[in-house]
């Protein structure tokens, strides 16, 4: 099994939805992560979490919103979805090092 | 603005052949290194660091090089196998144990049979 999963992989909506991109880690991990990937333009932060108590803005957290639910559960959501959202979403954790991170499978999202 | 490049979208090399990946950066507060490599419909995997004490770091086939003085680092992989194709990230860091990675935009390399 996986040790980092994100659902739904794959993912069409329309604009002015909310739409929520769940993740799960069995790593046992304190430290996860939401990346977006566009074309051109890398991997970027937007969301990031030290544990259950502690979430921090990345560098492109407008717009998104996360929950930590659980030590293995963070979730980010987009209150109101616009085109420009559209992206491969990608899911990480890491151990206390920090850089070293495991991604999961991504979510291709599209808004309409 | 772009302070990791990876100037070159896609890269071929033969089986067998040394493969070249090349990223440029532009902060010079960046001193640890990385890069990741990402199969289509997986997420990206870490391949191999440095840290910027040091100008080499060799796992197996894999060597990354770090140039501080031309902001330059290159990973080598001899030699290359059908299951090294894929897309390569490099990425960099401020100080080791900082959350925030800056990643670059990646290379496709493609070894030829």
């Amino acid at each position: 099994d996986a040790d980092v999963t994100q659902t739904p992989r794959n993912r069409i909506t329309k604009t002015g939805k909310r739409i929520m991109l769940e993740c799960s880690q069995t790593k046992g991990h304190d430290r996860m992560y939401w990346y977006r990937q566009d074309p051109g333009l890398g991997l970027r932060l937007i969301y990031y979490s030290f544990d259950v108590k502690d979430i921090n803005k990345g560098e492109i957290s407008d717009g998104y919103s996360v929950s930590r639910q659980a030590q293995a559960k963070f979730s980010l959501s987009l209150e109101s979805a616009i085109p420009n959202q559209t992206a491969l979403y990608f899911c990480a954790t890491s151990d206390l090092a920090g850089e070293r991170k495991f991604f999961g499978p991504g979510t291709r999202l599209t808004v309409l | 603005d772009q302070q990791v490049k990876q100037n070159s979208p896609s890269l071929s090399v033969q089986e067998g052949r040394i493969s070249i990946l090349n990223c440029d950066y532009t902060n010079s507060m960046f001193d640890y290194f990385l890069w990741y490599k990402k199969y289509p419909a997986e997420g990206p995997t870490f391949l191999i660091s440095i840290s910027s004490i040091k100008d080499k770091n060799e796992d197996g086939r894999f060597t990354v090089f770090l140039n501080k003085s031309a902001k330059h680092l290159s990973l080598h992989i001899v030699p290359s196998q059908p299951g090294d194709s894929a897309v390569y990230f490099c990425a960099a860091s401020y100080n080791f144990g900082n959350e925030k990675l800056t990643f670059g935009t990646g290379t496709r390399l493609t070894i030829i049979p």
